[in-house]
Order: structure tokens, then sequence, then C-alpha cells
């Protein structure tokens, strides 16, 4: 299993620009999930979805859109982007996301520096 | 979901034992306690949970206190590629997992 994937490793765009950050998993998990992650910070929840079709703000939606066409994709799009979306991004996934219990893969982030 | 307090960074020689603590006074009766690890420049990664007793694995061990209100993470040999920051989370079924800030682990050899 190569688990959770995400490209670009790294991306620099310029302020107003559009782009679409991909996530795929192998491991048949219903959950899915987007992070941001700031300098010296924690992770930042900003999407997630719970099965195809079906998705969910988290913390910090504004600015980004996703959707969730198979179980295994589920990309991020920055509409326009802007320097304060300058951050590492994590896809994650887990087998349902709704259970106490439940554990999440993380894929190894997407660095977007945006000028 | 339940507040977390951890130390913001803690210190520790190779091959001796780590404990990682972590408040969670707020926890309600159902909450599982999760430990994740984000190595540098990594993705986090899973470590470990548990609810009331005291779990092991191969990567660790996890000591919850009898009111449930803290835990500690234990590394019962730290190598210096244990040097990654930890989060403690408490997990109440919801579908939003909220990370603070964790406590990052610099091991010494």
């Amino acid at each position: 299993n190569a688990g959770v994937t995400q490209t670009p490793k790294f991306q620099v765009l310029k302020t107003g620009q559009s782009m679409t950050l991909q996530c795929a998993q192998d491991m048949n998990h219903e959950y899915m999930s987007w992070y941001r992650q700031d300098p010296g910070m924690g992770l930042r929840l900003i999407h997630y979805s719970v099965g195809a079709g079906i998705t969910d703000q988290g913390e910090v939606p504004n600015g980004y859109n996703v959707s969730r066409s198979t179980t295994e994709d589920f990309p991020l799009r920055l509409l326009s982007a802007a320097p304060s979306q300058t951050s590492v991004y994590f896809c994650a996934s887990s087998y349902q996301g709704g259970t106490s219990t439940d554990t999440q893969y993380f894929g190894p982030g997407t660095r977007l520096t945006v000028l | 979901d339940a507040k977390t307090t951890q130390p913001n960074s803690m210190e520790s020689n190779e091959e001796e034992p780590v404990h990682l603590p972590c408040n969670h006074s707020t926890i309600s009766g159902t909450d599982y306690i999760h430990w994740y690890r984000q190595l540098p420049s990594q993705g986090p990664e899973y470590v470990i949970h548990g609810l009331t007793s005291n779990v092991n694995n191969r990567m660790a061990s996890l000591a919850i206190a009898e009111d449930r209100k803290s835990s500690t993470l234990i590394l019962h040999r730290a190598t210096l590629r244990d040097a990654a920051v930890y989060y403690c989370i408490p997990r109440s079924g919801g579908f939003k997992t909220i990370f603070g800030a964790g406590t990052r682990l610099f091991v010494k050899a």
C-alpha cells in the first residue's frame, strides 16, 4: 500500500492564481481531511469528507474548495491564492472518522508559498 | 472537545526513558486519548490511544491517570529518531480532530 499520497511536494504561486492540491489514498478509507500547518503551529482542519459526495467545513475553510467524487481522491482547490495561504498542507484519511477510536494516516505534505 | 495542556518542549538523553505529560482535565467519560507525533518535515503519525487502562504497543506506552484528567506517553528508550513534536488529543467521536501545539521533544546523543 502507498498509503496517503500528495502532489506536488512544493509549489510557488503568485497572488490571485488558482491551483489544486492532490490527495489520494489506497486504503479504502471513507474519511478524508485537509489540514494546514503554519510555522511553529499545530494543524488546523480546513475541510473534511465522510465519503464520496459528502464534504463539510473544518475550522478554516475560507478560500478553499473541495469535492469528493471517488473514495480514493480528495483534491483541495485554492480559488485565488493569497499570501496568508502560505503554509504546509497535509491530507489525512481514516477508516470512518466519526468514532473515538478512529486513527488517521497522514500524507507527506505539500509546501505552498504564495508571493 | 476537551482542552489539553502540554509542555512546550522537553529534553531527553538518548537511550533513557522519556515521560511526556498531558493534562486534559475537561475530558468526558467516553473520550479516548490519542497521541500522534510529527517528525521534522513529515506528516503526523499515530502513536497510541487508550480509554482507561494503560496501553502498550511497539512504539510506546500510555499511562492514564485513574481520574482520567491526565495521561503520560512513555518512550522506554529514546533514540535520536524520536525527536519530534508529540500531540495529545482527546477524541469524542466527532469528525473534527483538534491538534494543539504539542510538545517538542529534543533528544541528545
